[in-house]
């Protein structure tokens, strides 16, 4: 079974600042997939940002990227020039890679507040 | 965009009755979709995954009994809370697979029972 982690219940960020939420996960398999949901007060589950576990490369969606450490297993999410908008639940999710339809795991989630 | 949507909204139900909450995709089909519940504060935990024209696959732990899941057409699944209780006040949220594995979410359903 596949568990994931967030050790950080509430983070604090002032406006146009940069803040790094963490994420660790384990697993025994190797091919799998790793996100980054935003639920805001509207309870709505948004996808912020994704990434292969076979790709190497860190994914980004404009001011969101991930630092995903594969041997590590560790998939932090760094986001960049901080606004209001940012305030949110944060969850980090792991999916196993079958070629269909996958169940999502999720972590315990970061309350994010950007403060002026 | 893949939308999907959940009726209703919010629900108050009595205790001992049966309530039924809806998810729809709306210009996607849908094989396969997933049925979490999530206290407050609390994470999203599956408790069924659905799929057209079979049974739902239920986690451990999720009486199949009490949480009817019927997955009638590509764009309809359902979640019938049977005989509810307090202890089964939450809220409810589905996603629904699209073409690719991605999931697009519902914007959920508190349920109250009282």
């Amino acid at each position: 079974a596949q568990t994931v982690t967030q050790s950080q219940p509430e983070m604090s960020v002032q406006e146009a600042e940069t803040v790094t939420l963490s994420c660790t996960y384990d697993t025994s398999e190797s091919n799998y997939y790793l996100f980054w949901y935003k639920q805001p007060p509207s309870r709505q589950m948004i996808l912020v940002i994704r990434q292969e576990a076979y790709k190497q490369q860190n994914a980004t969606e404009n001011r969101f990227s991930v630092n995903f450490q594969k041997a590590a297993k560790s998939f932090s999410l760094k986001i960049s020039d901080s606004q209001l908008g940012d305030t949110a639940m944060y969850f980090c999710a792991f999916m196993k890679n079958t070629g269909t339809a996958s169940k999502l795991t999720f972590g315990t989630g970061t309350r994010l507040q950007v403060t002026l | 965009g893949a939308v999907v949507s959940q009726h209703p909204s919010r629900v108050i139900c009595k205790s001992g009755t049966s309530v039924k909450i809806e998810c729809r995709s709306l210009d996607f089909q849908a094989t396969t979709m997933f049925w979490y519940r999530q206290f407050p504060k609390k994470s999203l935990m599956l408790m069924a995954t659905s799929n057209e024209g079979s049974k739902a696959t239920y986690e451990q732990g999720v009486e199949k009994d009490k949480f009817l899941i019927n997955h009638a057409s590509l764009t309809l699944s359902t979640l019938t809370v049977t005989s509810a209780h307090p202890e089964d006040s939450s809220f409810y949220i589905c996603s629904a697979v699209g073409s690719g594995d991605e999931q697009y979410f519902g914007p959920g359903t508190r349920l109250t029972v009282t």
